[in-house]
């Protein structure tokens, strides 16, 4: 089965310092690999999306992500924390069913922006 | 504007009841699935269906039912079976290609608390 690991279920930064939200995967076949942000009470929104076609992301926001296979990771980073940054923060990636059964999401991490 | 509307907003059951949670995307996509979010637990999946009269049972269904009746709405039932509905449910929906899934697009969530 399929899982995701977010390591910090809280990460605090100061304004302007550099985010890093990190993710590892497990997957016996190359995945898609996804970031979403949630605010309060809302659903997810689409940060970025890795589908093979370039190892450097660039979403929205900002934000961008790394794909490393041989680290099994997609780590998110944005050079400088805003304080609108502040949510959750979800990575996930497409299930063992080609995708069809949904993504398996790790448990979150909550960004916290000190003025 | 295309996307996901799942209402009512805030949903409180009584104990004992069935209540009953929409979601309708005009997206025109196949596949739609239910969320349960508990906090520090991220997403876990409760039931998907990739396409019209035919759904499967996510990792967590028990106390659940649903229903795919039209492309566009896919209405998520907690039973009185379900010890502990109180959570935000998502619902989502996204195209399915054979290389697997591109893109969860979400709705904004019910909130269900027990009273």
């Amino acid at each position: 089965a399929q899982s995701v690991t977010q390591l910090g279920s809280h990460v605090s930064v100061s304004e302007g310092a550099l985010v890093l939200l990190r993710c590892n995967y497990s997957s016996s076949v190359p995945p898609y690999l996804f970031w979403y942000v949630q605010y309060p009470n809302q659903g997810l929104q689409l940060l970025l999306k890795y589908t093979s076609a370039a190892t450097l992301v660039k979403g929205i926001n900002g934000f961008e992500a790394e794909f490393k296979k041989s680290e099994t990771s997609f780590h998110l980073t944005k050079p400088s924390a805003h304080m609108s940054d502040a949510a959750e923060y979800f990575c996930a990636v497409s299930g063992s069913g080609g995708g069809a059964d949904g993504l398996t999401f790790g448990k979150g991490t909550h960004l916290i922006i000190q003025p | 504007d295309g996307g996901i509307t799942q209402s009512p907003k805030y949903l409180f059951r009584k104990e004992g009841q069935n209540v009953t949670l929409s979601c309708e995307q005009n997206l025109n996509h196949d596949a739609m699935y239910w969320y349960r979010q508990d906090p520090g637990q991220g997403l876990r999946l409760i039931y998907y269906s990739q396409i019209v009269n035919d759904f499967q049972k996510g990792d967590i269904a028990e106390g659940y039912s649903v229903s795919r009746e039209k492309k566009e709405s896919f209405p998520l039932t907690v039973t009185s079976a379900q010890k502990n509905p109180t959570a935000f449910y998502l619902c989502a929906s996204s195209i399915v290609l054979g290389t697997g899934l591109t893109e969860a697009f979400f709705g904004q969530g019910t909130r269900l608390t027990v009273v």
